[in-house]
């Protein structure tokens, strides 16, 4: 089983729609949990972290959290086509050990 | 200063050269980590050092060394590389538990 899956891509939304992207993990004892944006050829872009179980929101972003059930996702509202990028879960556990999902190719269409 | 900053942006190395990545950061993280990232694929991880000590090697080949000469600063030795290790190199930091910040990482090529 991997450490951090994700749902497989490409998604594809139209602009001002919610995009929905989901993130699950097998370790129980991850502490931190992170969304990254990659655009092709340029390095992770952190967007979110979150810590504890709920949702926390930054803009037109909101994360959410459910230890319980391993889970983490990532709302986009208002999908704009610059949106379109590859999308990371990384969860990071005791001993600095960070581990990516596969990713998330997301395209917002105009 | 919130950045990571990695040296050379581009490396075309041939497989019997020997060069060195650079990284550095400022911003008093005490974890630093080595990516590879090959195209289409996640950030696979290589090495982490965590307050100046390494702290994790995923079992990487020993053509590629990792040296942290003090907190701020992280290199990646090469030597003896093969083709397949052609691929974006990612420098990261972070403290404990909190955010890692990636630099804009270096391309290399193994000819």
């Amino acid at each position: 089983q991997k450490e951090v899956e994700q749902n497989s891509g490409p998604l594809s939304v139209p602009e001002g729609a919610i995009a929905s992207l989901n993130c699950t993990y097998s370790d129980r004892v991850s502490q931190s949990f992170f969304w990254y944006r990659q655009y092709s050829g340029k390095s992770p872009e952190l967007i979110m972290s979150i810590y504890s179980n709920g949702d926390k929101e930054d803009g037109r972003f909101t994360a959410q959290l459910n230890k319980a059930s391993q889970y983490v996702s990532l709302l986009i509202r208002d999908s704009q086509p610059s949106d379109s990028a590859t999308y990371l879960c990384a969860v990071k556990n005791y001993g600095q050990n960070f581990v990516f999902g596969p990713g998330t190719r997301l395209s917002v269409l105009p | 200063d919130t950045e990571v900053t990695q040296t050379p942006k581009h490396l075309v190395m041939g497989m019997t050269n020997k060069k060195s990545l650079k990284c550095e950061q400022h911003m008093g993280h005490r974890a630093m980590y080595w990516y590879k990232q090959k195209a289409k694929k996640p950030p696979e991880l290589m090495f982490v050092y965590s307050y100046e000590k390494l702290s994790i090697n995923e079992s990487v080949p020993s053509r590629f060394s990792p040296e942290c000469p003090n907190s701020s600063l992280l290199n990646l030795h090469l030597h003896a590389l093969q083709p397949e290790d052609s691929a974006l190199y990612l420098c990261a930091s972070s403290h404990d538990r909190g955010e890692v910040h990636f630099g804009p990482g270096t391309r290399l090529t193994v000819t």
